[in-house]
């Protein structure tokens, strides 16, 4: 079983809806959620960073977190095509003294104009 | 304000030979990780420094070796390369290890 699961995609939306993008993790005792973007050929980028259960948005990101139901979410509303790229979960925690941070396999995202 | 650098970007070498990658940042973080990104694995950490002179292992350090004696630099070394080492290698930095920020990469083929 993978640590961190992500939809795989890809997913295709049209300008202005809203992305929906998945991830579910297995480690009970992961403390810190990230969602990074990686545009093809590039770097991942730090987009949203969520640590308690709830929604947390930034603009027009919203990650929504669920520790009960190992969940984690984000939304992207008003998609632009420039949210077009790979989006990457990751889950972050301590396993004794070592904090571990592991990544989903990505989600890719197309918005078509 | 140069953040976190790799180079080189590009590399190609043969098999059995050695290769360096290296990394540098700039915002004195303490933590800097090595990863490697394969299409269907993700992200995997190779290696990962908490600071000056501490190092440990990742999730796949087998072929890899790392040191750091300045907190800026994090150099990544495959004694011996093998085909299997193809990947994109990205070196990411941290304060306090959950947030990472990561370099542009270095795309490494092993002919």
């Amino acid at each position: 079983q993978k640590e961190v699961e992500q939809n795989s995609g890809p997913l295709s939306v049209p300008e202005g809806a809203i992305a929906s993008l998945n991830c579910t993790y297995s480690d009970r005792g992961s403390q810190s959620f990230f969602w990074y973007r990686q545009y093809s050929g590039k770097s991942p980028e730090l987009i949203m960073s969520i640590y308690s259960n709830g929604d947390k948005e930034d603009g027009r990101f919203t990650a929504q977190l669920n520790k009960a139901s190992q969940y984690v979410s984000l939304l992207i509303r008003d998609s632009q095509p420039s949210d077009s790229a790979t989006y990457l979960c990751a889950v972050g925690g301590f396993i004794f003294n070592d904090y571990k941070l592991s990544f989903g396999a990505g989600t890719t995202v197309t918005v078509r104009a | 304000d140069a953040g976190i650098t790799q180079s080189p970007r590009y590399k190609i070498t043969e098999t059995g030979r050695q290769v360096t990658l290296m990394c540098h940042q700039t915002w004195s973080h303490s933590y800097m990780f090595w990863y490697r990104q394969d299409l269907g694995h993700g992200l995997r950490l190779i290696y990962y420094s908490a600071a000056a002179d501490i190092t440990d292992k990742g999730e796949v350090p087998d072929g890899y070796v790392v040191s750091r004696s300045k907190t800026e630099n994090f150099p990544l070394t495959l004694e011996s390369a093998t085909r299997s080492q193809t990947s994109v290698y990205f070196c990411a930095s941290s304060t306090t290890a959950d947030t990472q920020y990561f370099g542009p990469g270095t795309r490494l083929t092993v002919l």
